[in-house]
């Protein structure tokens, strides 16, 4: 069965720097990946999402991930924090039977 | 933003009472999915639709149940609610299935007390 991994939490880093969210995935086969975002109290939010083709994938508020099928990996990055940025985020892989796996989630904290 | 509505935002409910939450899409979409967040468990699939009519479980079912009378509504009905179902319900939908992501509505906020 497919799975997806979230290491960490919660991650805490100042405004400016560099955001690095884990995302570790288990398919048997090859896998559609996203990354969603959850503001406090709101619903989720698609960032950027992987089906195939090129392997780094651009999405929404300066966010990028890629995928990395050696490593069984889907990294969420962004070059420069901002205050914004706060939040919990979100990564799922796509099972065949037309159902979405999250993981449990990362929150983003982002200090001044 | 898609159409689609949760009702109600909030609600309290005593131990061993029905409710039924209703999920409201103006998408026209074939995929609608019932999904549960508690701390430390992200989001779990409690059932899904693949049309007026067809439904099946996720992996947390126990205890909900679901109708899909139409194709904009998916109700989801606790039976008989237990302090268990206090949660964050999130109703998606999807045109295409999995692989072309979900929207998500606000969500519903049940407290079994």
């Amino acid at each position: 069965a497919q799975s997806v991994t979230q290491l960490g939490s919660h991650v805490s880093v100042s405004e400016g720097a560099l955001v690095l969210l884990r995302c570790n995935y288990s398919s048997s086969v090859p896998p559609y990946l996203f990354w969603y975002v959850q503001y406090p109290n709101q619903g989720l939010q698609l960032l950027l999402k992987y089906t195939t083709g090129a392997t780094l994938v651009k999405g929404i508020n300066g966010f990028e991930a890629e995928f990395k099928k050696s490593e069984t990996s889907f990294h969420l990055t962004k070059p420069s924090a901002h205050m914004s940025d706060a939040a919990e985020y979100f990564c799922a892989v796509s099972e065949i039977t037309d159902k979405l796996i999250f993981g449990t989630g990362t929150r983003l904290q982002v200090f001044p | 933003d898609a159409g689609i509505t949760q009702s109600p935002r909030h609600k309290v409910t005593e131990t061993g009472t029905p409710v039924t939450l209703r999920c409201h899409q103006t998408e026209n979409h074939r995929y609608m999915y019932w999904y549960r967040q508690d701390p430390g468990h992200g989001l779990r699939l409690i059932h899904y639709s693949y049309g007026v009519k067809d439904t099946d479980k996720g992996e947390v079912s126990d205890g909900y149940s679901v109708s899909r009378s139409k194709t904009e509504d998916f109700l989801l009905t606790l039976e008989s609610a237990t302090s268990s179902q206090t949660s964050v319900y999130f109703c998606a939908i999807s045109e295409w299935g999995s692989q072309g992501g979900y929207t998500f509505g606000s969500g519903t906020r049940l407290t079994v007390v």
